[in-house]
């Protein structure tokens, strides 16, 4: 059983278009998070969402929105991408406090 | 500005022996410290925590050490088995305001432990 999935795991776009990449967990957590992995290999925090409040990291761009229509997902728009966006994006979900369970990241390149 | 530092991107080790890996953080308010593992092509796996409160914790092959007031961490594995060739990642919890959980990690230090 996966526990925490993302699909796809490659996207390969071009400059402008939007996209989405889609997670799912089945552990019943109750935070999900999306990070950003760089070519810098630094894995940095995009977002954290615990059913009604989502914290925000100030240094993403507005075009990243985080949308949750159930407990169990959480799904990145990305809106009019930039090459700057090309990296891998994790998701991860944990309870309040818990370690965090990581997906296997999706690849997204920007051509 | 990087919060947590892993000034090592790389490690070789021969199999049996330990490895040992350090990390750095800048902010003493980081109560809670993590280690993940990563394979390439697959997400980061949780391998041990330690809390504040602590200076050592140990779970099998891995014992995480914590200074707080030298605001160092250092991950020993004992003893180191080809398997255990992955990057590792150190992070660090921020428990103010409403920062709780979104982990703060290092650069990573590839691990590489040789039969």
């Amino acid at each position: 059983d996966t526990a925490v999935s993302q699909t796809p795991k490659y996207l390969v776009t071009q400059m402008g278009n939007d996209k989405s990449i889609k997670c799912e967990q089945n552990l019943g957590h109750d935070t999900m998070y999306w990070y950003k992995q760089d070519s810098k290999k630094f894995l940095k925090i995009m977002f954290s969402y615990n059913n009604k409040e989502l914290i925000i990291n100030e240094t993403v761009p507005n075009r990243f929105s985080p949308k949750s229509p159930d407990k169990a997902h959480l799904n990145l728009h990305i809106n009019s991408l930039e090459l700057g966006d090309s990296a891998v994006y994790f998701c991860a979900s944990s309870q309040p406090a818990g370690e965090q369970f990581f997906g296997p990241g999706t690849r997204l390149t920007v051509l | 500005d990087q919060q947590v530092k892993q000034n090592s991107p790389s490690l070789s080790v021969q199999e049996g022996r330990i490895s040992i890996l350090n990390c750095d953080y800048t902010n003493s308010m980081f109560d809670y410290f993590l280690w993940y593992k990563k394979y390439p092509a697959e997400g980061p796996t949780f391998l041990i925590s330690i809390s504040s409160i602590k200076d050592k914790n140990e779970d099998g092959r891995f014992t995480v050490f914590l200074n707080k007031s030298a605001k160092h961490l250092s991950l020993h594995i004992v003893p180191s088995q080809p398997g255990d060739s992955a990057v590792y990642f150190c992070a660090a919890n921020p428990s103010y305001g409403g920062s709780q959980g979104n982990l703060i990690f290092g650069k990573g230090t590839k691990l590489s432990v040789k039969p």
